[in-house]
């Protein structure tokens, strides 16, 4: 079975454009997470979708940043006029819908995301 | 407020030796505790997870270690090797399925 799959791995911008990050779940996953990660630091939560529905977004800022979950597809986090400051790893997880088996979130391995 | 910490930055050890890495949590409301290790370059590995409902929980080489009354959890490793040195962190939720927080995390430096 495949794990959550993210990409790109390494993402360059310059300041003003537009970043894309995809992630697939694991397969059968209907919980998606997004975290983002700044060096030296440990994850901190931004968004969490089930399939077309956002259920959290508390962690995530309220402009620039957008994340979808669609029925088709994979999740995609996107970040409108990227700025230094978004400089990070982005981390996406996955769980299954069973909550009740306490699954843990399991996590794919990062897009690297760099402004110029 | 709502926040795990880890009470040492980093830890070296030998290989061979046991290793303890600590982390305190603030919410009481957390039920659910797991561990993750963090390789360079790679995303968290999940290692072990705990219910508040237990204090203990084995894995292979791996234990972790709940204290309700202090709010403390820990992940002890048998026998280290190289290949456990890594980032350790430690996560919380109130509710498995919600969002983790994480600490900062102890890197684990194994000597040969």
């Amino acid at each position: 079975n495949a794990g959550v799959m993210q990409n790109p791995r390494h993402l360059v911008r310059r300041r003003g454009q537009e970043a894309r990050l995809r992630c697939s779940p694991v397969k059968g996953h209907s919980h998606v997470y997004w975290y983002r990660q700044l060096p030296e630091e440990g994850l901190k939560f931004m968004v969490y979708l089930q399939k077309e529905n956002i259920i959290d977004e508390s962690g995530m800022p309220k402009e620039r940043f957008s994340a979808e979950f669609p029925k088709e597809g994979p999740s995609i986090l996107r970040i409108q006029q990227v700025v230094r400051g978004d400089s990070a790893a982005y981390f996406c997880a996955s769980s299954p819908r069973d909550f009740v088996s306490n699954q843990p979130q399991h996590f794919g391995d990062g897009t690297r995301l760099s402004i110029l | 407020g709502e926040s795990v910490g880890l009470h040492l930055p980093t830890l070296s050890v030998q290989e061979g030796d046991n290793s303890i890495i600590n982390c305190a949590y603030s919410n009481s409301a957390s039920d659910y505790f797991i561990w993750y290790k963090q390789e360079s370059g790679k995303g968290p590995q999940f290692i072990i997870d705990i219910r508040s409902n237990m204090d203990k929980r084995q894995g292979q080489r791996v234990t972790v270690l709940l204290n309700k009354t202090v709010k403390h959890l820990s992940l002890q490793i048998a026998a280290t090797q190289p290949g456990d040195s890594a980032v350790y962190f430690c996560a919380e939720t109130a509710q498995a399925g919600t969002a983790l927080i994480f600490g900062k995390g102890t890197t684990l430096s194994v000597s040969s």
